[in-house]
């Protein structure tokens, strides 16, 4: 079965660092999001990607931050310089574009900034 | 903004017996779409069910059946003849259909199936 894959799993940094999650969505899906969960709290919307470029931002999702999907299979999440809050689960779905297209979740990528 | 609000933060039940996780949301909207997702320990949230507000027979798969009270915005999922599979963190989501489709979750409900 087709599935969300992201890396890496775990990620340590220091405070002030460039880190870049990568994501492989399912193959014929159009809609690209990322989503961050800090421990203990809601899943929160950070991105949504379609047709090559950000269709909605949250937010969190300031100057720090930008997509990318360069080559049409990874979507990537690149964090420029990385804040103690920015410590969280990151989960990279995709869906397909039908409007109640389910959304399709990876493992998640947990990043701890030190 | 829509706002989703899930105040069980952890529940338990019996194996075998039946439990109900409770969601609430807030929108102005009309036409949206409610989902329940499970996360089992270090894996992926995966879709349990799903509703159209416009719909207003409430979704059933399997074991896995919601209560949609679109007047007072409740949305609850139902777990029947519990299984210790189903021991995972439950999301309920709200997705407004727009150019975006992003989603809205609540804080989760940890759920304990106890043997």
């Amino acid at each position: 079965e087709p599935e969300v894959t992201q890396t890496p799993s775990h990620q340590v940094t220091q405070m002030g660092q460039e880190v870049i999650l990568r994501c492989v969505p399912i193959s014929n899906h159009l809609y690209f999001y990322w989503y961050r969960q800090i421990l203990g709290q809601k899943v929160e919307f950070l991105v949504s990607f379609y047709n090559n470029e950000i269709s909605e931002k949250s937010e969190i999702f300031d100057d720090q931050f930008s997509v990318e999907r360069p080559d049409g299979s990874n979507f990537t999440l690149k964090i420029r310089s990385t804040k103690l809050e920015d410590s969280a689960m990151y989960f990279c779905a995709s869906r397909t574009g039908t409007v109640t297209g389910e959304l399709f979740f990876g493992e998640g990528s947990r990043l701890t900034v030190l | 903004a829509q706002t989703v609000t899930q105040s069980q933060p952890e529940m338990s039940v019996q194996e075998a017996e039946t439990v109900t996780l409770s969601c609430t949301y807030d929108t102005s909207e009309n036409n949206y779409y409610l989902f329940w997702y499970k996360q089992p320990p270090s894996r992926q949230m995966i879709l349990v069910i799903r509703q159209e507000a416009y719909k207003q027979q409430n979704a059933t798969e399997n074991r896995f059946s919601v209560n949609f009270q679109k007047a007072a915005k409740s949305f609850s999922l139902k777990i029947s003849d519990s299984q210790l599979g189903d021991t995972a963190m439950y999301f309920c989501a709200f997705m407004k259909p727009n150019t975006g489709n992003q989603f809205y979750f609540g804080t989760g409900t940890s759920l304990t199936v106890i043997p």
